[in-house]
Parts: C-alpha cells; sequence; structure tokens
C-alpha cells in the first residue's frame, strides 16, 4: 500500500481482555518496528521484525506482550490479560533494509490507541 | 544502555530561527535521525546523520558531532505549521539495529 496501515485505530478494553493490534507495512519494506508511546512521553521500542530473521524483541515489557509477522506482510501485537498501565497510542513502522537504508528512516503508521479502563 | 536528553519545550515566533539540541550516551553509535510528529499524528522522519557535519533540507538542517556525541536540529524561516513535537532518534548498534527515541522537544511557534 502507500502507507502503513494500522487498526483499529481505537480500542477501548476491559481491565483483563486480550487485544490483538494490527500493522500492514509498506509493500517491499522488509523491516517492521513496534513502539508504544504513552501521552506526553516519547517512543518505547517493543519489538523488531527483519525479513525471516528471528525478530528483536528485547523492548517487550512484559510475557503478556508478544507479536507476530508473517514473512515480509501484516503483523499483530498481542497483549493478554491487559493492564491500565497499557493505556497508550502504539506505533508502528516500517522502512526498507539495505546498507545505508538508515537514511530512509521510518515510515509509521497512524497508531492504534489503547484505552483500558 | 543508551539515554537521550532534549530541552522539552521551545518556543519562538514566526519567521524566526530555532535550535533544537539532541545529547545521547550509548556504546555503539551508528547515526542520529529527527522526527517530526503533530498532536495525535505520526512521527514522520525529518533527516539522518552518520558522519559529522551539517545536512541541509530545505528549510530544516541537522547537525552531528559524533566527538561530542551531540546534534542538533535547525528550523529556518518558522511557521505556524512547524509547532510539533521534534525528536531525536540513535541507532546504537550494540543493541540491535532499532532506534531508541529521545523524550521529544515540543515546539510551540508563535504569531
Amino acid at each position: 500500500g502507500a502507507g502503513v496501515s494500522q487498526s483499529p485505530s481505537n480500542k477501548v478494553t476491559e481491565k483483563g481482555k486480550d487485544v490483538e493490534l494490527r500493522c500492514d507495512p509498506i509493500s517491499g519494506h522488509t523491516a517492521l518496528y513496534w513502539y508504544r508511546q504513552r501521552l506526553g512521553q516519547g517512543l518505547e521500542f517493543l519489538i523488531y521484525f527483519q525479513g525471516n530473521s528471528a525478530p528483536d524483541k528485547s523492548g517487550l515489557p512484559s510475557d503478556r506482550f508478544s507479536a507476530e509477522r508473517t514473512g515480509e506482510s501484516v503483523s499483530t501485537l498481542t497483549i493478554q490479560r491487559t493492564q491500565q498501565e497499557d493505556s497508550a497510542v502504539y506505533l508502528c513502522a516500517s522502512s526498507p533494509f539495505r546498507s545505508g537504508g538508515e537514511g530512509y528512516g521510518y515510515t509509521f503508521g497512524s497508531g492504534t490507541r489503547l484505552t483500558v479502563v | 544502555g543508551q539515554s537521550l536528553e532534549q530541552p522539552s519545550e521551545v518556543t519562538a515566533v514566526e519567521g524566526a530561527i530555532v535550535q533544537i539540541n539532541c545529547t545521547y550516551q550509548t556504546s555503539g553509535f551508528y547515526g542520529l535521525s529527527w522526527y517530526q510528529q503533530h498532536d495525535g499524528g505520526a512521527p514522520t522522519f525529518l533527516s539522518y546523520n552518520a558522519l559529522d557535519g551539517l545536512e541541509e533540507t530545505g528549510r530544516f538542517s541537522s547537525f552531528l558531532s559524533r566527538s561530542d556525541s551531540y546534534g542538533y536540529l535547525l528550523l529556518q524561516e518558522l511557521q505556524m505549521k512547524d509547532s510539533a513535537s521534534y525528536f531525536c532518534a540513535v541507532r546504537d548498534d550494540n543493541y540491535g539495529q532499532n532506534f531508541v527515541f529521545g523524550p521529544g522537544t515540543r515546539l510551540s511557534v508563535l504569531p
């Protein structure tokens, strides 16, 4: 697609429920990232996928968080047993990955605003 | 680990020039990026510096000094639409291939 697409744009869930967030990266972008942004804060790295390599999960805050990606396409971020501190905007980004590719930057989606009540 | 510092807020008037500083501490520095984020919007990529010096893109320029672990974003001929949050981000090869973002600087442009 023309940009990174995330769904849903907004999600309100009850504490303890599981939620699944979806990200469609730009076609041809091999790298995909998930970040979390709390209100008025910076971006907190969660997980990184690069092609068929093992994902870098070093930013996942707890074992309630998991993510999957099928090949170089859609990714889903799952949060189990949601807590109020999970309330944030979850941003997905993709980028082309080749030598020197950092100069292209990340293209972010508009995010999913998650509210846990 | 890595840490980045930015001023939390900057205010300037239309037509002025403003500089947003970023200092970082990393062990395997690879590059510094800048992103702009309007309220409620997605961050958008502005620039990337891997080597020392100034990179210019229209009204925006970005500078890097690797020896000082310091960079800045320079915005010239400020416009009201430049009111946004600006984030610096570093890639540290000792911590994978993701960028770590700073806390952000909120720029307010006044008429």
